[in-house]
C-alpha cells in the first residue's frame, strides 16, 4: 500500500500570512500514461465531512478560493494557503488515488496565531 | 443538488453486526464508484472500501477484509456496508463518498453516521 505522510502535524499562522503543508507518498503517484499526479487535498472543519480543494495535485476545485494552491509531482507535494483567512482554520488531508486502495495522510491542523 | 445521506449507525456490542446505508440523489448514481471512509473520534480519515459503478469490483482495506461487505443497488440509488464481527477499533464516523472513475478523487461526501462498538 502507498503510505502518505504530512508535515507539520500542526501549524499556527497569522491572518494574512502564508501557510504551507507538505505531503509525501511512499511511492510515486505520477502516471506515465497521462502525466497526471493522482493526489488530492481536502479541508475538514469540525463536525463536517471533508471538502475537496485540489485534485490532480494542482487543479483547484470549482468554488475554491484562489488563495489555495497545490504543487509537486511524483512523491512530494505541497498545499499553500497564500493569505490565511479565519475561515481556513481546519484540518487538511492529502490523499492518493493512484492505487485501487486509497490512502490519506494523517492530516495537518491549521490554526490562527 | 448532489446529496448522499448515511444511516444505520448506532451502538453495538463487540462481535455484533450493523448495516449502514447511503442513499444518493441528484446525480446518475449508476455512473459513479462509491466508497466508505471512516474517521475514529479525534483521528484522521481512513479509506475502508470502494465499489465500482456496476458492483463488479470491490476493494477493501486489510483491517476489514472478511468482516465487512459492500454492496449497491443502482435501482434504489443506494450503497450499503454490512459490518460483522465488529471491534472497538471500528468505532468511527462512517462517510460515503463518490468518485467518477477508477483513479479519481472524491468530489462529494455524505454527512456521516456514527458507529460505536462498546459493551
Amino acid at each position: 500500500d502507498i503510505v502518505m505522510t504530512q508535515s507539520p502535524d500542526s501549524l499556527a499562522v497569522s491572518l494574512g500570512e502564508r501557510a504551507t503543508i507538505n505531503c509525501k507518498s511512499s511511492q510515486s503517484v505520477l502516471s506515465r500514461s497521462n502525466n497526471q499526479n493522482y493526489l488530492a487535498w481536502y479541508q475538514q472543519k469540525p463536525g463536517q465531512p471533508p471538502k475537496l480543494l485540489i485534485y490532480w495535485a494542482s487543479t483547484r476545485e470549482s468554488g475554491v478560493p484562489d488563495r489555495f494552491s497545490g504543487s509537486g509531482s511524483g512523491t512530494d507535494f505541497t498545499l499553500t494557503i497564500s493569505s490565511l483567512q479565519a475561515e481556513d482554520v481546519a484540518v487538511y488531508y492529502c490523499q492518493q488515488y493512484y492505487s485501487t486502495s486509497f490512502t490519506f495522510g494523517p492530516g495537518t491542523k491549521v490554526d490562527i496565531k | 443538488e448532489v446529496q448522499m445521506v448515511e444511516s444505520g449507525g448506532g451502538l453495538v456490542q463487540p462481535g455484533g453486526s450493523l448495516r449502514l446505508s447511503c442513499a444518493a440523489s441528484g446525480f446518475t448514481f449508476s455512473s459513479y464508484w462509491m466508497s466508505w471512509v471512516r474517521q475514529a473520534p479525534g483521528k484522521g480519515l481512513e479509506w475502508v472500501v470502494n465499489i465500482k459503478y456496476d458492483g463488479s469490483e470491490k476493494y477493501y482495506v486489510d483491517s476489514v477484509k472478511g468482516r465487512f461487505t459492500i454492496s449497491r443497488d443502482n435501482a434504489k440509488n443506494s450503497v450499503y456496508l454490512q459490518m460483522n464481527s465488529l471491534r472497538g477499533e471500528d468505532t468511527a464516523v462512517y462517510y460515503c463518498a463518490r468518485f467518477l472513475s477508477s483513479g479519481s478523487y472524491y468530489d462529494h461526501w455524505g454527512q456521516g453516521t456514527l458507529v460505536t462498538v462498546s459493551s
